[in-house]
């Protein structure tokens, strides 16, 4: 079993739809972060977490730290949207951030 | 502003062959610099980091190994490829304290 665990794998959506996108994890972390990586391979962080919620544009991060759970919604989504969002562990200590990474969730969204 | 620069983008290397990627940091002093591979179909995993000069750890055994020569330059190499080190290689850096990491382009190595 995974220590980072995502669902789905995949997930095709309209244009305008509301997604959501899950992460489980089993390890004790000091931060979540999720992560987009386009088509051509870059990736970009886009949050970074300890808990509660945080809110960037159309996208909104959640955590719940008892539940060992995470969530990436995003709203009124757009063909621009599509890529892989992968949520990782991050384990603070004296090498910086050891990050555990899900298998990611390739997300489409159609016009 | 900080840039993370990774080069070659692409790469095809024979079987057998030795490997050398760079990557290098501006705009920020002492970062964590970190290693990523990403097999086809798989996800990431973390090859090497490095918390300053010429201090590097592994997370899995390889046929990889990586130097970092000065502060802000993090080179992964390798004397003989195998097939299995195939993939898309990703650098990283991290400033001090519990920052996010922000990756580069990456590199696509193919061996042949």
């Amino acid at each position: 079993k995974n220590e980072v665990e995502q669902s789905p794998q995949n997930l095709t959506a309209q244009e305008g739809e509301f997604i959501t996108i899950n992460c489980s994890y089993s390890v004790g972390i000091s931060a979540l972060h999720w992560l987009q990586q386009h088509p051509g391979g870059g990736i970009v962080s886009l949050f970074m977490l300890s808990s509660g919620k945080k809110k960037h544009g159309r996208l909104i991060a959640t955590i719940n730290i008892q539940e060992k759970h995470s969530s990436l919604h995003i709203t009124a989504s757009h063909p621009r949207d599509s890529a892989v969002y992968i949520c990782a562990g991050g384990i603070a200590g004296n090498a910086g951030n050891m990050l555990t990474f899900g298998g990611g969730t390739r997300l489409m969204v159609k016009p | 502003s900080q840039t993370i620069h990774q080069w070659p983008a692409t790469l095809v290397q024979p079987v057998g062959s030795p490997l050398s990627l760079e990557c290098t940091v501006e705009g920020t002093s002492n970062p964590n610099l970190y290693w990523y591979r990403q097999a086809a179909g798989r996800g990431l995993q973390l090859l090497f980091y490095s918390v300053g000069i010429g201090q590097i750890s592994s997370e899995v055994p390889q046929n990889l190994s990586a130097s970092r020569p000065q502060d802000r330059q993090f080179i992964l190499s390798s004397k003989k490829l195998l097939l299995s080190d195939s993939g898309f290689y990703l650098c990283a850096w991290e400033g001090q304290g519990n920052q996010p990491q922000h990756f580069g382009d990456g590199t696509r190595l193919s061996i042949l």
